[in-house]
């Protein structure tokens, strides 16, 4: 069945550094990729969608990548601030709608 | 513009009653999604629809039914509930683009708390 995985540990990095998120996903070819922010006690809220002749593609400080070779999305926040402290989730959108379970960001001062 | 709307945002339920969790929407979206969230973890998908009369299962089915009668409604029927039904609950929905999916938007949640 397919399969979506990332990190499940929580990701700490120090203001101005930049995160680097990971989703790896398995029994799947998907046409593209969506990324979204969860905050505590709120839902999901979509922030990039990719797609597969896509590479890489940019939103302000957010960058996403896609490598359908080696199966995985790469999620960049650069210059980062404690306002990006949230989980990060990406999906595989098809006739169904799949999540993997998130990563904990944490950003410090 | 309200997007999705859950009712209601917090219930407690007995052991064995039954209840239905309310989503509607008003951006004339074809697809609609349910999901649950348990404390840490991922949002596992119960049920979806991709148009008015068409539901199928997610990941969760059981222990929960759907109906899709119009565009704009999509409730969410606990028949028996149990404590492992107790989670966060969320509807959303997104339009198609094509053969894509465009983004999903979400409702505010459900708490749901069986005892």
């Amino acid at each position: 069945s397919q399969k979506i995985e990332q990190n499940s540990e929580a990701l700490n990095i120090q203001e101005g550094k930049t995160a680097t998120l990971t989703c790896n996903y398995t029994n799947y070819s998907p046409a593209y990729l969506q990324w979204y922010r969860q905050d505590p006690g709120r839902g999901p809220v979509f922030l990039l969608l990719i797609r597969e002749n896509e590479k890489e593609k940019r939103k302000e400080r957010l960058k996403v990548t896609f490598d359908t070779t080696l199966k995985q999305s790469l999620f960049h926040i650069t210059a980062s601030q404690p306002a990006d402290s949230a989980t990060y989730l990406c999906a595989l959108p098809a006739r169904k709608l799949i999540f993997g379970q998130g990563t904990e960001l944490s950003v410090k001062p | 513009n309200a997007g999705v709307t859950q009712t209601p945002k917090f219930r407690i339920l007995k052991i064995g009653q039954s209840m239905t969790l309310q989503c509607t929407q008003d951006m004339n979206h074809n697809y609609m999604y349910w999901y649950r969230q348990d404390p840490g973890m991922g949002l596992k998908l119960i049920y979806y629809s991709v148009g008015a009369g068409i539901t199928d299962k997610g990941e969760v089915p059981n222990g929960y039914n759907v109906s899709r009668s119009t565009t704009e409604d999509f409730p969410l029927r606990l028949e028996l509930a149990a404590p492992s039904q107790t989670s966060v609950y969320f509807c959303a929905s997104s339009a198609t683009s094509g053969q894509l999916n465009t983004e999903a938007f979400f409702g505010q949640g459900t708490r749901l708390t069986v005892v």
